[in-house]
């Protein structure tokens, strides 16, 4: 198995640009969760999805930060317009609800850096 | 709600010597316990859990215990390696629900 894919490692932007961060799940999973980490601030939950539904997203700073998941293959992570502030790695995470006990995978994370 | 408390870091120790992370939590009903650990530049890898009071997770050479009478989940390892060297996130899970909590982290150096 190929683990959680994120695309693009490294994304370098201007202030007030767009940026759409991607996210591919371990096949299976029905579970999706984005993360942010800073050193300020540590690793925040963003938001996550059951089934493509989005179950908790208050961990949304604001509302520049939008999430999708059109499909259990696929969810993005948009900001608009960004800001110097999201300057972070941003991680995507899957796992296959169910019980206690299971286990999140994470993937390498985008670095963003906001100019 | 609830929480994950660990030692702060960085946690800088000499090769092969014994490792201590403590870790403490406040939750609602029994959670599941974990320790991830991220190594430089990747995401968070798990390294072990526990489910139960009582239950011994292990990996890699590290342990930790459930305890539900301290409310603790202390990593511990008996001779680190350079290797070793990342950061280790404790963390839980509570009820039918699939949202980790997890602490702030602890850095760890393993010198020659």
């Amino acid at each position: 198995d190929a683990g959680v894919i994120q695309s693009p490692r490294h994304e370098v932007t201007e202030m007030g640009q767009e940026v759409t961060l991607r996210c591919k799940p371990i096949s299976g999973h029905n579970s999706l969760f984005w993360y942010r980490q800073t050193m300020m601030r540590g690793l925040e939950l963003l938001i996550y999805f059951n089934n493509n539904v989005p179950i908790d997203d208050s961990g949304m700073p604001e509302d520049r930060f939008s999430a999708k998941m059109p499909n259990a293959s696929f969810s993005t992570l948009k900001i608009q317009p960004s800001e110097p502030r999201d300057s972070a790695v941003y991680f995507c995470a899957s796992s296959l609800k169910g019980g206690l006990g299971y286990e999140q995978y994470f993937g390498p994370g985008t670095r963003l850096t906001v100019t | 709600g609830d929480s994950v408390t660990q030692m702060e870091g960085p946690v800088t120790l000499s090769e092969e010597a014994f490792l201590t992370i403590n870790c403490t939590y406040t939750a609602t009903g029994y959670p599941s316990l974990f320790w991830y650990v991220q190594y430089p530049g990747e995401g968070l890898q798990l390294l072990l859990k526990a489910t139960k009071a009582d239950d011994k997770g292990s990996n890699k050479g590290f342990e930790a215990t459930y305890r539900k009478e301290t409310t603790s989940f202390h990593l511990e390892k008996g001779s680190v390696q350079v290797s070793d060297s990342a950061v280790y996130f404790c963390a839980l899970i509570t009820g039918g629900g699939n949202k980790l909590t997890f602490g702030t982290g602890t850095q760890l150096k393993v010198e020659l």
